[in-house]
């Protein structure tokens, strides 16, 4: 069945640009049918969208963080990727990577989550 | 952005009791609303979308309802585990927004 992995590091300097990967195996991140999210949760928090990704390229962010955050596809590795710069202690967090079908719809498949911690 | 309000933010309850949960929208969101479980250091699992169709898999003592700014998560007999907490979504319109949460534990 489908799953997805976040990777990257779990560390990032403050102003520095936080990167992670998430690769989708036992499914193709080109079909048409979904999008593909990112959503992070800081310690003791909630959850806060960050953007989603069509396998086009076609992507949607959240207001909050749009001037800092990229979201880029690349197909041949069915993988997807963020990128968030100028990074504070604030955006220290468990970070998910999450499919839902375009339409919009609910985030149905989740990966396990990968903790990023912003700090010197 | 649609803001979501949960009541309430936690609960006590024992195994067998019916508990529901409130989730609000700032606006009308139609039935764009799901529901997660979450367990510590897990991720969210879908239980419930478009406000009242069970996820395939999950147990029938979960339903949703309503539509419009209101909503209601209620697991009929509560079971050991379903000790966790529970975050609704709202996916009318982009940004996507959750609410808070509701922290259901042992009473």
């Amino acid at each position: 069945q489908l799953q997805l992995q976040e990777s990257g590091p779990g560390l990032v300097k403050p102003s520095e640009t936080l990167s992670l990967t998430c690769t989708v195996s036992g499914g193709s991140i080109s079909s048409s049918s979904y999008y593909w999210g990112w959503i992070r949760q800081p310690p003791g928090k909630g959850l806060e969208w960050i953007g989603s990704i069509y396998y086009s390229g076609s992507t949607y962010y959240n207001p909050s963080l749009k001037s800092r955050v990229t979201i880029s596809v690349d197909t041949s590795k069915n993988q997807f990727s963020l990128k968030l710069s100028s990074v504070t202690a604030a955006d220290t967090a468990v970070y998910y990577c999450a499919r839902h079908e375009g339409g919009p719809d609910a985030f149905d498949i989740w990966g396990q989550g990968t903790m990023v911690t912003v700090s010197s | 952005a649609i803001r979501i309000t949960q009541s309430p933010s936690s609960l006590s309850a024992s195994t067998g009791d019916r508990v529901t949960i409130t989730c609000r929208a700032s606006q009308g969101i139609s039935s764009y609303l799901a529901w997660y479980q979450q367990k510590p250091g897990k991720a969210p699992k879908l239980l419930i979308y478009a406000a009242s169709t069970l996820q395939s898999g999950v147990p029938s003592r979960f339903s949703g309802s309503g539509s419009g700014t209101d909503f209601t998560l209620t697991i009929s007999c509560l079971q050991s585990e379903d000790f966790a907490t529970y975050y609704c979504q709202q996916y009318y319109s982009y940004p996507f927004t959750f609410g808070p949460g509701t922290k259901v534990d042992i009473k």
